[in-house]
């Protein structure tokens, strides 16, 4: 069965401290694809990031960067010199090849950035 | 601002009624997706539509239906309604094969 965990319910950190949020996922799936979205306290779903199953490469987009792992299948985020803006819930979400259109997510990190 | 635009914001109704969710996908995007986000069962995928077809299902309940019109925008009624079913309620659409999924503002309901 596809399950994706979060184990960190919620982190607090300090203005200008690098954090990671962590994602574990399971899936049968050779072919699958992983996702970040934010969801800020006004509460929308905002689209960070997606990476297939086949690109391993890690990825970078200004103070964001996340690290896809197929070995420990993890797929974690880091925000790094983290702003007051950052607070928000992040997503980790995964979907299978086979329905790329049905998400799978998991129960969210609460990230708290104070000033 | 993702261009999926929902109405209401806020709903706030009483057990046993029935509402409708109203949602209006990015220009260009033929589907059209309904997603339940609850304290108890955080985000779940509920129904897809694409060109006005039904396409997936998920943990839809019975009493929930959805349709999508020839204008691609989708409509999600929600009826016989119980305290459990407060939560908000979200839309997304996404553009051709591989894009990545849109979500609009969401709509909170509140039953009483």
């Amino acid at each position: 069965a596809q399950k994706v965990t979060q184990a960190q319910t919620e982190i607090s950190v300090v203005e200008k401290e690098d954090v990671t949020l962590d994602c574990v996922y399971e899936t049968r799936d050779t072919t699958y694809y992983l996702f970040w979205y934010k969801q800020p306290p006004s509460g929308e779903l905002v689209f960070l990031i997606r990476r297939n199953s086949f690109d391993e490469q890690n990825e970078i987009s200004g103070r964001y960067s996340w690290n896809f792992q197929k070995s420990t299948s993890s797929f974690n985020f880091t925000i790094t010199a983290s702003q007051v803006v950052d607070s928000a819930v992040y997503f980790c979400a995964l979907s299978e090849e086979d329905n790329t259109d049905k998400l799978i997510f998991g129960t969210g990190t609460r990230l708290q950035v104070f000033p | 601002d993702s261009g999926v635009t929902q109405t209401p914001k806020h709903l706030i109704t009483a057990t046993g009624q029935r509402v409708t969710l109203r949602c209006s996908p990015r220009s260009g995007d033929l589907s059209v997706y309904w997603y339940q986000q609850s304290l108890d069962q955080g985000l779940q995928f509920l129904i897809q539509y694409y060109n006005g077809e039904e396409r997936a299902k998920g943990n839809i309940l019975e009493r929930f239906s959805a349709q999508q019109f020839p204008d691609l925008h989708s409509e999600l009624n929600l009826s016989s309604l119980e305290l459990g079913d407060s939560a908000l309620y979200f839309c997304a659409s996404r553009g051709p094969y591989n894009s990545p999924l849109h979500f609009g503002n969401g709509t909170r309901l509140t039953v009483t």
